[in-house]
């Protein structure tokens, strides 16, 4: 079965505390990965697309990289600003959906 | 940029109502879905469309319909509202099969059913 898990399920970092969130995976041939940011009380806001392990991706602190069974979205030197829950979800070739994971809630204290 | 709206923000609703939301996007996408997202449970399929009149059911369509007469504009009908259809709404979009199968979402609708 198809499968995305996300971990932690909540992350508080003090401003300027680099880490990283998980996104584990179990999908018969991987599409496309893909990481989204949403914040409280709002739709999801894309940020990047993976197709194959070993691609990267940047955008201003954050940077998205693929292994064959996980992606990691590393945030460097967050800003309070960061905070939001983070998405990530996978797409096979076999299935027209995508499979989301829970989200990790990522909370960066000044 | 892909502009995903929808009808309202909060709505709500009395148990057995028919609820209607709406969902318009402005990039001439061919996909459309409709999901809903609860707390601890994530985002879940209801419904999506490929093409105009086209629909095929998510993981959870019970309790719902829904429309697409136009290819820019996907409905989500609540026949009968009952008070665990309470969620927020999310709609989005995508350009197609191949590379381009990024979904772009709206800012969603958050339903009360009293």
């Amino acid at each position: 079965e198809d499968q995305v898990t996300q971990s932690p399920e909540a992350l508080r970092l003090q401003e300027g505390e680099s880490s990283s969130l998980n996104c584990s995976y179990t999908v018969s041939g991987l599409r496309g990965l893909f990481w989204y940011r949403q914040d409280p009380g709002k739709g999801p806001e894309f940020l990047f697309t993976l197709y194959s392990a070993g691609e990267e991706k940047e955008k201003e602190r954050l940077k998205a990289t693929l292994t064959k069974k996980e992606s990691f979205l590393h945030i460097t030197a967050p800003k309070p600003e960061d905070s939001a829950t983070y998405l990530c979800a996978a797409r096979s070739y076999s299935n027209y959906q995508l499979i989301w994971g829970a989200g990790t809630k990522l909370i960066i204290k000044p | 940029d892909v502009k995903v709206t929808q009808s309202s923000r909060y709505l709500v609703k009395r148990t057995g109502e028919k609820v209607f939301l709406e969902c318009v996007q402005d990039m001439d996408h061919e996909n459309m879905f409709w999901y809903r997202q609860d707390p601890g449970l994530g985002l879940r399929l209801i419904y999506f469309s490929y093409d105009v009149k086209m629909k095929e059911k998510g993981d959870i369509p019970e309790g719902y319909s829904v429309s697409r007469e136009k290819k820019e504009r996907f409905s989500l009908i609540l026949e009968s509202a009952s008070t665990n259809q309470t969620s927020m709404y999310l709609c989005a979009s995508s350009a197609g099969g191949g590379l381009t199968d990024t979904q772009y979402f709206g800012p969603g609708t958050r339903l009360t059913v009293l």
